[in-house]
């Protein structure tokens, strides 16, 4: 079935640092993978997103990354904040908006001052 | 504010007994996701709307149901209820194909089962 792996599990950095969070997927025939932010206690809420026709698509400091070969996408976060620090999902789907996001285990990142 | 509302906040309740969580989808929202989040763990998918009728479906137990009613609001019946089952349930919404596809999820319905 459909499954989407995501490493690492915990990442610490300090302020300013890079940060970079991989997931693979299974399905061939995903086309829509979003990244989402979940702050303590909070729910979780879309940061950025990349279809499967965009090898890469950059906000401010996010960007994201896909290759559909290797079935492999990533999170990019430059220059971190402590503000920065939260749970990180991400997912997959076949398509926007009527099928179902199959997300990741999630990565807790934790930026330190 | 997302704009899906989700009741109650908070709930908790014994083994073996049953609840309900309701789930308001953004006005305009057709389709309407259920998600599980125990402690420190993921989401996992339980089961899709659309326009009322069921469209996906995940790991979710027999003894749970769920349904969306004609004015596009949701309810996940929980039954039997197990000290396993506390968690916080997610309801999101989202529009049809063609947007975006993001979700927006309300605040979440924390289950604690004793």
């Amino acid at each position: 079935g459909e499954n989407v792996e995501q490493h690492p599990s915990t990442l610490s950095v300090q302020e300013g640092d890079s940060a970079v969070i991989k997931c693979t997927y299974s399905d061939s025939a995903s086309n829509y993978f979003p990244w989402y932010k979940q702050e303590l206690g909070k729910r979780p809420q879309l940061i950025i997103d990349i279809r499967s026709n965009v090898g890469e698509k950059k906000d401010q400091r996010i960007a994201v990354t896909l290759n559909k070969t290797a079935k492999h996408f990533s999170l990019h976060i430059t220059e971190t904040q402590p503000e920065d620090s939260a749970v990180y999902f991400c997912a997959a789907s076949k398509s926007g908006g009527y099928n179902k996001l199959i997300f990741g285990a999630g990565t807790r990142l934790a930026v330190h001052p | 504010d997302s704009g899906v509302t989700q009741t109650p906040k908070h709930l908790i309740t014994a083994t073996g007994q049953r609840v309900t969580l309701r789930c308001s989808p953004r006005s305009g929202d057709l389709s309407v996701y259920w998600y599980q989040q125990s402690l420190d763990q993921g989401l996992q998918f339980l089961i899709q709307y659309y326009n009322g009728e069921e469209r996906a479906k995940g790991n979710i137990l027999e003894r749970f149901s769920a349904q969306q009613f004609p004015d596009l609001h949701s309810e996940l019946n929980l039954s039997s209820l197990e000290l396993g089952d506390s968690a916080l349930y997610f309801c999101a919404s989202s529009v049809p194909a063609g947007h975006t596809g993001e979700l927006f999820f309300g605040e979440g319905s924390r289950l604690t089962v004793l």
